[in-house]
């Protein structure tokens, strides 16, 4: 049972405004990652951390930041909200190889982000 | 060319039908193979998790990896319309010296009653 929370789990704003996508996980995890994902579409990495104080840019270019000062957890800021941003993001953390669960990947339950 | 090739479906089956779902890859790199389940505004839930070529059997899920075709596939036995859901597959492993997973669209499952 994968214990990650995301918050909120729908959002509705106006273009330009400054909002933070906030994910917890209790189960102690090092990585921790933020997917984005349309309808149709494969999974898209757009920041990833491996541990307090690290974090880095994935695949697909966002405008997004991340930040990682407690374990459990991995808040994402968009600066400026667009329609372009409209999207499902979601939130993810695994433990390392060597743990015994092998890089198994669990996800919240995702925030809905619409940009009028 | 993607990494991961997946039929987007939508898939409609019976009830208490076997469902086959596929998907191909072409990076041999890819070392841990999962499936996950995702229902309609949720996050994809784990439902399968294999790292070796061969079957792996949980209750009414069978999962299949042949590394050697880069082929893997999920089975769904006795299908509920509780099935109905998007069935993600999704590959793990490690390239350019970074670990990463890649993911497939998804295929849409109804399971009509």
């Amino acid at each position: 049972e994968a214990d990650i929370y995301q918050t909120p789990r729908y959002l509705v704003i106006g273009t330009g405004k400054k909002i933070t996508l906030e994910c917890s996980q209790t189960m102690g995890h090092d990585k921790m990652y933020w997917y984005q994902q349309d309808p149709g579409m494969e999974l898209h990495l757009i920041h990833y951390s491996y541990g307090v104080n690290s974090t880095e840019k994935g695949d697909l270019s966002s405008e997004s930041t991340v930040s990682r000062i407690r374990t459990e957890h991995f808040p994402l800021t968009l600066e400026s909200a667009r329609p372009s941003h409209t999207s499902q993001y979601l939130c993810a953390s695994s433990e390392p190889r060597g743990r015994g669960t092998n890089e198994k990947l669990f996800f919240g339950s995702g925030t809905q982000l619409s940009v009028l | 060319q993607k990494e991961v090739e997946q039929d987007p479906g939508p898939l409609s089956v019976p009830e208490g039908a076997i469902v086959s779902l596929n998907c191909t890859y072409s990076n041999s790199a890819f070392q841990y193979f999962m499936w996950y389940r995702q229902y309609s505004r949720k996050g994809p839930e784990l439902l399968m998790y294999t790292y070796s070529s061969g079957n792996k059997e949980d209750g009414r899920f069978t999962a299949q990896v042949d590394k050697s075709s880069k082929y893997i596939s999920l089975f769904i036995r006795d299908s509920q319309p509780s099935d109905s859901a998007t069935y993600l597959c999704a590959m793990g492993g490690t390239t350019s010296g970074t670990y990463k997973y890649i993911f497939g669209t998804g295929t849409r499952l109804k399971v009509l009653a």
